[in-house]
């Protein structure tokens, strides 16, 4: 049983590009949680999702970024006309129903943003 | 919403125990105390959750006192492979919470193990 995959593990954009960050999640698993992490920093929650649904978006920025977990295929997030303090690593993790307190994680996605 | 109070740092030597301790004095009846490891340019890792008194697995023990307010997570005979940073974290499972679904991480405490 395969972990939860993300791809690209490194990203480099250049200012004002889109960046599209994908997560697989374990077989089974219908629950997605993005996060972020700046260096030196702990994670910090993004959104959560069940399939074809944004169950909580509360640490979302309201502009620019957004995401999906269609009914088929990966989550992907995406970050639109990106900018320096985008350059981050974004961890995906899934779980398989609500109780979220064993989730498990991808290796995550560098993303640069030049 | 619960907040954890962790060491930002540690140091320790190989073969020794590792303890380090989370405040958490806003606990809900329902949170559970767990703990996450993170290496370098790793995803975080569950190692163990509890929600009170000891609970033990092949990895560590976890000891949580009679009124919850903390935690101690206690890595025995530590090796170097175990440098990372431990995260403690409050959540609810079963059900819904003020937090709702998502974890909530500190800053964690950055082990150091040294030969």
């Amino acid at each position: 049983n395969a972990g939860v995959m993300q791809n690209p593990r490194h990203l480099v954009r250049r200012r004002g590009q889109e960046a599209r960050l994908r997560c697989s999640p374990m077989k089974g698993h219908s629950h997605v949680y993005w996060y972020r992490q700046l260096p030196e920093e702990g994670l910090k929650f993004m959104v959560y999702l069940q399939k074809e649904n944004i169950i909580d978006e509360s640490g979302m920025p309201k502009e620019r970024f957004s995401a999906e977990f269609p009914k088929e295929g990966p989550s992907i997030l995406r970050i639109q006309q990106v900018v320096r303090g985008d350059s981050a690593a974004y961890f995906c993790a899934s779980s398989p129903n609500e109780v979220n307190t064993e989730a498990f994680f991808g290796q995550g996605t560098r993303l640069t943003v030049v | 919403l619960a907040k954890t109070t962790q060491p930002i740092s540690m140091d320790s030597y190989e073969g020794q125990e590792v303890n380090i301790t989370c405040s958490h004095n806003n606990i809900a009846t329902n949170d559970y105390i767990t703990w996450y490891q993170q290496f370098p340019s790793q995803g975080p890792r569950f190692i163990i959750q509890g929600y009170k008194t000891k609970v033990t697995n092949e990895v560590a023990s976890l000891f949580i006192p009679a009124d919850r307010k903390s935690s101690t997570l206690s890595l025995p005979r530590v090796s170097l492979s175990d440098t990372a940073v431990y995260y403690c974290l409050v959540a609810a499972a079963g059900g819904r919470s003020a937090a709702g679904n998502k974890l909530t991480f500190g800053g964690g405490t950055r082990v150091l193990v040294k030969p």
